[in-house]
């Protein structure tokens, strides 16, 4: 069984950088893409970008350049970059898993609450 | 972008009743390619449907989707105590791929 779960600060201040990691268990993370998916409190889910396992990534572009990713499969994580962050980038975010027929997702991480306040 | 929009924002009915709920995109889904997902308080949401009717793996039969192009539904035939949670719709015809801001299903 696929296992995820994401590790980071829960608190950064106003114009740094958003850093998480999302850690893979239960099966490799070669061969599958990968996405990051945010919630803010009592709202609903917004689509951050995804990466495979080779490297290339794609993001949405209401966060214009602000969203950088990578992937170390030699560890079997990878990891969310979010710059120049503002309290409307509070939220839990997500990782989760494209199923393998298309882009919806089947594994999900439980999610981690960052804040962005000084 | 596709822009998904949910009716009702809540919906209250209690244990047997029938749920539908309803999804309506902005522009034609490409090959029906909507899911939907159920998210109780605290957890990630949980994929339930994925190409418009195709149930994923362990979702109970009651649980059934339907629609194309423009209007979607998710029906739930009988309410169990456990399916009271919020729904969430999802396209994934074009990048960006875009959410519904949910339906609240409650306990009558």
């Amino acid at each position: 069984q696929v296992q995820l779960q994401e590790s980071g600060p829960g608190l950064v201040k106003p114009s740094e950088t958003l850093s998480l990691t999302c850690t893979v268990s239960g099966g490799s993370i070669s061969s599958y893409y990968w996405s990051w998916i945010r919630q803010p409190a009592g709202k609903g889910l917004e689509w951050i970008g995804r990466i495979y396992s080779s490297g290339s990534t794609n993001h949405n572009p209401s966060l214009k350049s602000r969203v950088t990713m990578s992937v170390d499969t030699s560890k079997n994580q990878f990891s969310l970059n979010l710059s120049s962050v503002t309290a409307a980038d509070t939220a839990v975010y997500y990782c989760a898993r494209r199923s393998s027929s298309g882009w919806y997702f089947d594994y999900w991480g439980q999610g981690t609450l960052v804040t962005v306040s000084s | 972008e596709i822009v998904l929009t949910q009716s009702p924002g809540t919906l209250s009915l209690s244990p047997g009743e029938r749920a539908t709920l309803s999804c309506r995109a902005s522009q034609s889904v490409s090959s029906s390619y909507l899911a939907w997902y159920q998210q109780k308080p605290g957890q990630a949401p949980r994929l339930l449907i994925y190409g418009a009717s195709s149930r994923a793996t362990g979702i109970p039969d009651r649980f059934s989707g339907s629609g194309s192009g423009t209007d979607f539904t998710l029906t739930i035939s009988r309410l169990e105590p456990e399916d009271f949670a919020v729904y969430y719709c999802q396209q994934y015809g074009s990048s960006p791929y875009t959410f519904g801001q949910g339906t609240k299903l409650e306990t009558k």
